[in-house]
C-alpha cells in the first residue's frame, strides 16, 4: 500500500516569497491533515479536512497560510508571503474516516522549508 | 484536551527492553492512547494504540494502568534503529486530532 506522498521534499526561499506544498493521501482516506513542525518541537496541527470540507483550521495563520482540498483527494498548502519563522517541516497526514473511532493516522515524510 | 507528560530523554542498551513511561491523568473514558515515533528527518511513524486493555503488535507492547492515568510503551529488544523521539498522545474525543507534546528522546547505545 502506497503511503502519504508529499512534494517537494526540500525548499529554500527568501522571505516574502511564496511557496506551495502538495500532498496525496493514502487511497480512500477521507481525512487529511497538515502539521507544522519547528525544529526541536512536536508537530502542531494547522488544518484538518474531511473530504473537501474544513473540519478545523483554528491554528492556521490565515493572513499568510491557505490550504485547499478541492476534489477531496490531494491537497495544497500555500504560504504567501513567507516569514523567517515559517522555517519548519510541513507534514501531511491522512486517516480513513473521522467518524471511525480509534483509526490510525499515517504521516508523509514531510516537506522541509527554509526561509532566508 | 487531555495532556501527556513524558520524560525528555532516556537511554537504553542495545538488546535490552526499553520502557517509555507516559502520564495522562486527565484522560477521558473513551479517549485512546497512541504512540508514534519520529526518526530524524522522517515523518512520525505509528507504533501502537490502546483504549483500556494492554496491546501488543510486531513493534511494541502497550501497558495501560487500570485507572488509565498512565501507560508504558515497551520495546522488548531495542536496536540502534530504535533511536528516535517517541510521542505519547491522547486522541482528542470526537475530533480525530493528534496533539503532540515534546516526546521522549530515546538513545539506544551499543
Amino acid at each position: 500500500e502506497a503511503g502519504v506522498a508529499q512534494s517537494p521534499r526540500y525548499k529554500i526561499i527568501e522571505k516574502r516569497q511564496s511557496v506551495a506544498f502538495w500532498c496525496n493521501p493514502i487511497s480512500g482516506h477521507a481525512t487529511l491533515y497538515w502539521y507544522q513542525q519547528i525544529l526541536g518541537q512536536g508537530p502542531k496541527l494547522l488544518i484538518q479536512f474531511q473530504n473537501n470540507g474544513v473540519v478545523d483550521d483554528s491554528q492556521l495563520p490565515k493572513d499568510r497560510f491557505s490550504a485547499e482540498r478541492l476534489k477531496g483527494v490531494d491537497s495544497t498548502l500555500k504560504i504567501q508571503p513567507a516569514k523567517l519563522e515559517d522555517s519548519a517541516v510541513y507534514l501531511c497526514a491522512s486517516s480513513l474516516n473521522l467518524a471511525v473511532s480509534g483509526n490510525t493516522i499515517y504521516f508523509g515524510e514531510g516537506s522541509w522549508l527554509t526561509v532566508v | 484536551d487531555a495532556k501527556t507528560t513524558q520524560p525528555p530523554s532516556m537511554d537504553c542498551a542495545e538488546g535490552r527492553a526499553a520502557n517509555l513511561p507516559c502520564n495522562h491523568s486527565t484522560i477521558s473514558g473513551n479517549e485512546y492512547v497512541y504512540w508514534y515515533r519520529q526518526i530524524h528527518s522522517q515523518g512520525p511513524q505509528y507504533i501502537i494504540h490502546g483504549l483500556k486493555n494492554n496491546e501488543t503488535n510486531e513493534m511494541a507492547s502497550l501497558i495501560i494502568t487500570e485507572d488509565r492515568k498512565s501507560s508504558t510503551l515497551i520495546l522488548p529488544h531495542a536496536t540502534l534503529r530504535d533511536t528516535a523521539v517517541y510521542y505519547c498522545i491522547v486522541r482528542v474525543e470526537n475530533t480525530d486530532k493528534l496533539i503532540f507534546g515534546t516526546g521522549t528522546r530515546l538513545q539506544v547505545f551499543p
